[in-house]
């Protein structure tokens, strides 16, 4: 089992620049989550999905969107890119029990 | 008052002792507990999960809780080099509900 993979691992932008991180799980999980990590901030969550066709708001959703059309796949969208979204991102899957997470992106936008 | 509260170090111990990491928190309706070891420029990685009240022990790991004190504690026996890492505590009130964190304790295993 690869678990959970997330793609890219790095990636840079302009500010204004749309991007789309993909996160894979091939561990039969319901629940799917992006989080944010930054120095001081600790772990933040963007957006979340509880199955396949589902998704809701978490703490910090703006200038996110998500979409999760098969169970195994989130994808986590940066339409016009700030900033302020330069952050190392981490999805994570779990089947309610504890998350495990993915290895991350980090993303630079400048 | 932050809902999760976590003194973010960084704890240097020396290669052998027994350490000790701790949260508090105030939601008294949280159940579910976890602990998370994550390496520089990795993701976090499941250590411990547990519910309500106790202990539970995996190897050289224990984690406890204590809900009356809102209070939980992961101590680690016999430290390693290896074990240094930043320390995460995570929480959630219902197992469907999204998990709050910790900002994470620095820990470094002096050899």
């Amino acid at each position: 089992n690869a678990g959970v993979t997330q793609t890219p691992k790095f990636r840079v932008l302009k500010t204004g620049q749309s991007m789309t991180l993909l996160c894979a799980q091939d561990m039969n999980h319901e629940y799917m989550y992006w989080y944010r990590q930054d120095p001081g901030m600790g772990l933040r969550l963007i957006h979340y999905s509880v199955g396949e066709g589902t998704t809701a708001k978490g703490e910090v959703p703006d200038g996110y969107n998500v979409s999760r059309l098969k169970k195994q796949n989130f994808l986590l969208g940066l339409e016009s890119a700030a900033p302020s979204q330069t952050s190392v991102y981490f999805c994570a899957s779990s089947r309610g029990q504890g998350e495990f997470f993915g290895p991350g992106t980090r993303l630079t936008v400048l | 008052q932050k809902e999760v509260e976590q003194d973010p170090g960084p704890l240097s111990v020396p290669e052998g002792a027994i350490v000790s990491l701790n949260c508090t928190y105030s939601n008294s309706a949280f159940q579910y507990f976890m602990w998370y070891r994550q390496y520089s420029r990795k993701g976090p990685e499941l250590l411990m999960y547990t519910y309500s009240s106790g202990n539970k022990e995996d190897g050289r790991f224990t984690a406890q809780v204590d809900k009356s004190s809102k209070y939980i504690s992961l101590f680690i026996r016999d430290s390693q080099p290896s074990d240094s890492a930043t320390y995460l505590c995570a929480m959630r009130e219902n197992r469907d509900d999204k998990i709050i964190f910790g900002k994470g304790t620095r820990l470094h295993i002096l050899p």
